[in-house]
């Protein structure tokens, strides 16, 4: 399809694992946004992605927490060292260029942390 | 700095009541967006409306009606003869070019439409 892909759809991992979260925005977008919503929460910001400029990484939580996108494309979220408080929705969106441009969402990763 | 407030955490309405869901937002800048998406229970949000800072026009389309006022700062929603369908978390976006593309999302008002 030529919408925003995730996957995994859902992860389970236990406490203290990494885990890697993936993004497949779509082609010739080139800002990417990843968000978490918590249950029954808003969207909360992580990080952002546009062209080759330096990421907006002012909403990452913690140091824990890293994303990277290579060529481009795809983008990978990195939790390491789980905790249950990570346990979250894990949006990625993709967009054209400028904020003026809507963003097209993925359908999420869920991820328990046991 | 940069805020979405949507007072509205849940409502509820018997299905063709019309329904507004509000939203308040907060910018400094002159120039800025500002955005309504659906997240129906299936999770995927949906991208209704944007509309930029130099245009309150109201707009509408079909059962769907924007009211933008920079006087208030507010951008509401309505929904005319609410349907089942219409049953889903919407937000509020904003995004100012200055702060480099970033979105700033209100925390959503779930919407049940009850038949």
């Amino acid at each position: 399809g030529a919408g925003v892909s995730q996957s995994p759809s859902n992860k389970v991992t236990e406490k203290g694992k990494d885990v890697e979260l993936r993004c497949d925005p779509i082609s010739g977008h080139t800002a990417l946004y990843w968000y978490r919503q918590s249950l029954g929460q808003g969207l909360e910001f992580l990080i952002y992605f546009q062209g080759n400029s330096a990421p907006d990484k002012s909403g990452l939580p913690s140091d824990r927490f890293s994303a990277e996108r290579t060529g481009g494309s795809v983008s990978t979220l990195t939790i390491q060292r789980t905790q249950q408080e990570d346990s979250a929705v894990y949006l990625c969106a993709s967009s054209l260029l400028a904020s003026y441009n809507e963003q097209f969402f993925g359908p999420g990763t869920r991820l328990t942390v046991l | 700095a940069q805020k979405v407030t949507q007072a509205q955490t849940e409502i509820s309405v018997v299905e063709k009541e019309d329904v507004t869901l509000d939203c308040v937002y907060e910018t400094r800048d002159t120039t800025y967006y500002l955005f309504w998406y659906k997240q129906p229970p299936s999770g995927e949000l949906v991208f209704l409306i944007r509309r930029n800072s130099f245009d309150e026009q109201n707009e509408i389309s079909g059962r769907y009606s924007w009211n933008f006022q920079k006087s208030t700062s507010s951008f509401n929603f309505t929904i005319t003869a609410s349907q089942v369908v219409d049953s889903a978390v919407y937000f509020c976006a904003l995004s100012v070019t200055n702060t480099g593309n970033q979105f700033y999302f209100g925390t959503g008002t779930s919407l049940t439409v009850i038949p």
